[in-house]
């Protein structure tokens, strides 16, 4: 099925450090989500867009919404352990309206990994 | 913690079994979406209920097939398991209006043998 570009695929990277991932699509999304998921668990959310060119803050995170609604990218600053996780962007296609707010197609997920 | 939840957390069947998963939507939320998610593959949208009516699905055969209750819990059956069907199923659910986003449980991993 269709799966958003995700990069990177995976990050090693020292407590401390910044990171950066992005999300890019052949079509247009109207919206970008962004998720955190922990081995065993159900993604959770973390940052969710909704207009083009949205730069919006959770916390150390921050993600912003494309231009071209065809990208997204999340940064998250002055990593922790507790960061470890596979991240994953998630678009509502332009044509999802009405009640189907819940299809999305999702990236192949950013596997996190924070050494102290 | 989302309030959705789900059972079992986890399943062992055999291929040509029939299997039926469960999910308890988060108070407030009409709309349930059912994913599946490979090992190491992002979750894809397998269908969504809204209102006890199917409403929208992916790329999935018939033998996915799903009910939505009034209560608006869900079930998720699928038929004749073939060893591929082996996966993570998540339920999400949402309150269906504008810019309200979708909470996952926790999932149910299902082994095909």
């Amino acid at each position: 099925g269709q799966q958003l570009n995700q990069s990177p695929q995976s990050m090693f990277i020292q407590e401390g450090e910044d990171v950066s991932m992005n999300c890019t699509s052949s079509s247009i999304f109207n919206t970008w989500l962004w998720y955190k998921q922990d081995p065993g668990e159900g993604p959770v959310l973390l940052i969710a867009l909704y207009k083009a060119g949205e730069l919006t803050s959770n916390g150390r995170l921050t993600a912003q919404f494309g231009i071209t609604r065809k990208d997204s990218f999340l940064n998250i600053s002055a990593s922790i352990p507790s960061d470890v996780g596979i991240y994953f962007c998630a678009g509502r296609p332009s044509n999802a309206g009405g009640t189907s707010y819940g299809k999305l197609t999702f990236g192949q997920g950013t596997i996190l990994t924070v050494h102290p | 913690e989302t309030g959705v939840t789900q059972s079992p957390t986890h399943l062992i069947k055999t291929r040509g079994q029939q299997v039926t998963l469960r999910c308890s939507s988060q108070s407030g939320h009409n709309t349930v979406s059912w994913y599946q998610q490979a090992l190491g593959q992002g979750p894809q949208f397998i269908f969504q209920y809204y209102r006890e009516e199917e409403n929208g699905r992916g790329n999935f055969p018939p033998r996915f097939s799903g009910l939505q209750f009034p209560n608006y819990s869900s079930e998720l059956n699928v038929n004749a398991l073939e060893l591929d069907d082996s996966a993570l199923y998540l339920c999400a659910s949402s309150a269906g209006g504008q810019d309200t986003e979708a909470f996952f449980g926790q999932g149910t991993r299902l082994t095909v043998v």
